[in-house]
């Protein structure tokens, strides 16, 4: 089992929709949680930034943490076509046999808005 | 957020040549960076972890040889691919962790020809 797992979608919707992502992981000493947006050719851009369960906002991005499930989510509301990227999960906390806090990511989701 | 530049953004040189690639954290200072490397249509793979003032750490697989990394100042880690051979051709991306967020640069697209 990967230590992190997110589905790579293609995922397309329409202007306007609300988009979840979601990510499962199954090392429970990841402690920072992070979403990455990434155009193309470009690096990742740091979108949201959580450290414990619970809801955390900004603008149209809420981001999840649920710990005891060990899962996570992204939603965007009122999506827009310049919100198409690919949106990587990633997270990071002590490693089993060492505490080097390697960020592991998920293998990102291709999200396609529609106008 | 922070900001993580790097230099070049895009180098094409001929196989055999070495290529140097900056990452500066221009608004704060990082203590430890990260080196990535990104295929087309694929996750980032960490190379190695550069350390100021110290060896870099690199991950199963990847040649310290070949990619050699100094972590000069709090502020700038180059990553310097030697010899580089077109299957080095790939887009490097580098990282710095500031409190519990780590920022990205742009990225450098290397092409060996």
């Amino acid at each position: 089992q990967k230590e992190v797992e997110q589905d790579p979608g293609p995922l397309s919707v329409p202007e306007g929709a609300i988009v979840s992502l979601n990510c499962t992981y199954s090392n429970s000493a990841f402690q920072y949680f992070m979403w990455y947006r990434q155009y193309s050719r470009k690096g990742p851009e740091l979108l949201m930034y959580t450290y414990s369960s619970g809801n955390k906002e900004d603008g149209r991005f809420t981001a999840q943490v649920d710990k005891s499930s060990k899962y996570i989510s992204l939603f965007i509301r009122d999506s827009q076509p310049s919100d198409s990227a690919t949106y990587l999960c990633a997270m990071w906390g002590t490693h089993s046999g060492g505490s080097n806090y390697k960020l592991t990511f998920g293998k990102g989701t291709l999200l396609t808005v529609n106008p | 957020g922070a900001v993580v530049s790097q230099h070049p953004s895009r180098v094409i040189c001929k196989s055999g040549t070495s290529v140097k690639i900056e990452c500066r954290s221009l608004d704060f200072q990082a203590t430890t960076m990260f080196w990535y490397r990104q295929f087309p249509k694929q996750s980032l793979m960490l190379m190695a972890t550069s350390n100021e003032g110290s060896k870099a750490t690199y991950e199963q697989g990847v040649e310290k040889d070949k990619f050699l990394i100094n972590h000069a100042s709090l502020t700038l880690s180059t990553l310097t691919v030697t010899s580089a051979h077109p299957e080095d051709s790939s887009f490097y991306i580098c990282s710095a962790r500031e409190g519990n967020e780590q920022f990205f640069g742009p990225g450098t697209r290397l092409t060996v020809l």
